[in-house]
Order: C-alpha cells, then sequence, then structure tokens
C-alpha cells in the first residue's frame, strides 16, 4: 500500500499571503495525485488532478505541481473562503486502492 | 447540475447491518464509474469501495472485503453499499463520490449519510 504523509499537519497563514502545503508518497505515483478541499460539515472539493491541473470552476490562485513522491498545493493569495482542511489523494496504485493523505488544516494567523 | 444524494445511515448495533444507497441525478449515470468513501468522526477520508460503469469491476478495502457489497442499478440511478457485520470501526459518514469522466479523481461527492455503530 502507498502511504500519502501531508505536511506540516496545521498552517497558520494571513490572509492574502501565500500558503505551501506537501504531500509525499512512499513510492512513486507518476502524475495520479489530487488534491481536495474540505469544509468543516462538507463534503471535499476536487482541486487538482493530474498533479497540477485545476477541476473545473477552480480559481487560478490554486495550482499543483510535483510527480514521482513530492507534491505541492500552493495558494498564492488566500481568501477567506480558503480556510479548510486540504487532502491529497493517490490513484497510481490502481487497482485495487486510493489512499488518501492524513490532511492539512489551513487556519487563519 | 450533478447531484448525489446519499441515505440509509443511522444507529445500529455491532453485528448488525445497513444499506446505504445514493441517488444520482444531472448526469449518465451509466457512464461513470462509482465509489463509496468514509470519514469516521475527526479522521481522514479512506476509500471504501469501487464500481465500474456497468457492474462489472468491483473492488474493496481490505478492511471491509467480505463484509461489505458494492451494488448499483443504471435504470434508476442508484448505488448500494450493503453493510455486514458491522463493527464500532466502521462508524463514519459515509460518501459517495462519482470519478471524473476518462480518470480516477473524484469530482463530485454527495453530502454523506453518517453511520453510528454503538450498543
Amino acid at each position: 500500500e502507498i502511504v500519502m504523509t501531508q505536511s506540516p499537519a496545521t498552517l497558520s497563514v494571513s490572509p492574502g499571503e501565500r500558503a505551501t502545503l506537501s504531500c509525499r508518497a512512499s513510492q512513486s505515483v507518476s502524475s495520479n495525485l489530487a488534491w481536495y478541499q474540505q469544509k468543516p460539515g462538507q463534503a471535499p472539493r476536487l482541486l487538482i488532478y493530474g498533479a497540477s491541473t485545476r477541476a473545473t470552476g477552480i480559481p487560478a490562485r490554486f495550482s499543483g505541481s510535483g510527480s514521482g513522491t513530492e507534491f505541492t498545493l500552493t495558494i498564492s493569495s488566500l481568501q477567506s473562503e480558503d480556510f479548510a482542511v486540504y487532502y491529497c489523494q493517490q490513484y497510481n496504485n490502481w487497482p485495487p486502492l486510493y489512499t488518501f493523505g492524513q490532511g492539512t488544516k489551513l487556519e487563519i494567523k | 447540475q450533478v447531484q448525489l444524494v446519499e441515505s440509509g445511515g443511522g444507529l445500529v448495533k455491532p453485528g448488525g447491518s445497513l444499506r446505504l444507497s445514493c441517488a444520482a441525478s444531472g448526469f449518465t449515470f451509466s457512464d461513470y464509474y462509482m465509489s463509496w468513501i468514509r470519514q469516521a468522526p475527526g479522521k481522514g477520508l479512506e476509500w471504501v469501495s469501487y464500481i465500474s460503469s456497468s457492474g462489472s469491476t468491483i473492488y474493496y478495502a481490505d478492511s471491509v472485503k467480505g463484509r461489505f457489497t458494492i451494488s448499483r442499478d443504471n435504470a434508476k440511478n442508484s448505488l448500494y453499499l450493503q453493510m455486514n457485520s458491522l463493527r464500532a470501526e466502521d462508524t463514519a459518514v459515509y460518501y459517495c463520490a462519482r470519478e471524473l469522466y476518462g480518470d480516477h479523481p473524484f469530482d463530485y461527492w454527495g453530502q454523506g449519510t453518517l453511520v453510528t455503530v454503538s450498543s
């Protein structure tokens, strides 16, 4: 099983600043990596897939990069609605298993 | 617009059974692969089960293999999860999710249904 490790567990950033979230895979997942945003009481929302492709309707301030085992989600200028928990997910080791990271909570500084 | 609406959650005793449903609308359900994903209270996301568009290919996480059964009825635009021999560790919000067409990430999720396994 591929283990996905996200860091940091919690990130405190001020509105308007840049946030950088990391995700590491225990073995290569090529570019088969997605990022999701989850707000309290809501379902996750797909932000990025293929490591760097924004999903439909996702603002340009969200960008993804990386391949292999190291990935980054960058939010260029934080808006109030961006404070949430972010998960990475690999879908390279398929079938039969998708795995998620444990999440990074992005909080207001 | 795409909608996924789960139902069937509730309180069940250990060893009991429950059947979850997910009603899909706003897209051609029979064209899409679907999955169930769960989230224990205060925890992260765990993929549970996958079913192909026709229902011919099915996969399960090891944690539920032999106890849970995924199925779909394309004529009714519905996805199901039959959960047997439930354990306390199955307590979670269960989401149905659609896979992005031609790829594997989950582009639409339902609002979730809570399953609580407790005596």
